[in-house]
């Protein structure tokens, strides 16, 4: 059981380039997040899924977007990289509506825009 | 409007020593309290819960954590730190059906 798998692990990005950060889940849980880190600001929800087709933003969507064709897999999409996206990005799923028994997360994508 | 604040960005404690790393919260309803471990370069991990029930709660790796309701805080404890409890700790609290507020994190050292 892998349970949340995130790829890449590592990435450098030009300004103005574009990327998409892979999330899968083995659990057929129903709710995904994407979240930030960023040193001395704890994590930041970007966006979330409750379920296959129905996405929703979360603190700081701008400059990303996701997609939830299927149960599994919930892509976050940097279309135009700037240096403010540089973090730590964390993908966590859970079974129940906000994770009554907590999350599960990937080991995280730490990206870097120069 | 949910928050949870983490006072202290980084906590010392001497290995075999207990250890306290504090959390309060603020909701407007019966919140819903977690602690998360961090180790370096890993995504979190579940340490505990309180959903409702006893207010003194195990979790994982000897760890607990103590609701106290007057106080709005759920600090973590355990009796006697080791070495390899040296990581990020979150503290994260949210309202039934909302989503998950996390604290700015505490760095817990244990020295040797």
């Amino acid at each position: 059981n892998a349970g949340v798998t995130q790829t890449p692990k590592f990435r450098i990005l030009k300004i103005g380039q574009s990327m998409t950060l892979q999330c899968t889940q083995d659990m057929n849980h129903n709710y995904m997040y994407w979240y930030r880190q960023d040193p001395g600001m704890g994590l930041k929800l970007i966006y979330y899924s409750v379920g296959a087709g129905i996405t929703d933003k979360g603190e700081v969507p701008n400059g990303y977007n996701v997609s939830r064709s299927t149960t599994e897999d919930f892509p976050l999409r940097l279309e135009l990289a700037a240096p403010s996206q540089t973090s730590v990005y964390f993908c966590a799923s859970s079974g129940l509506r906000g994770g009554d028994y907590g999350y599960t997360f990937g080991s995280g994508t730490r990206l870097t825009v120069v | 409007a949910q928050s949870v604040a983490q006072p202290e960005d980084q906590v010392n404690v001497a290995e075999g020593n207990p250890l306290t790393v504090k959390c309060t919260y603020s909701v407007s309803g019966n919140p819903y309290l977690f602690w998360y471990v961090q180790y370096p370069n890993r995504g979190l991990q579940f340490l505990l819960k309180y959903i409702t029930g006893d207010n003194l709660v195990k979790g994982s790796y000897g760890f607990e954590a103590e609701f106290n309701k007057s106080q709005t805080s759920f600090h973590l404890k355990k009796p006697s730190a080791l070495v390899s409890d040296s990581a990020l700790y979150f503290c994260a609290v949210r309202e039934p059906g909302n989503q998950f507020y996390f604290g700015t994190g505490t760095s817990l050292t244990v020295i040797p």
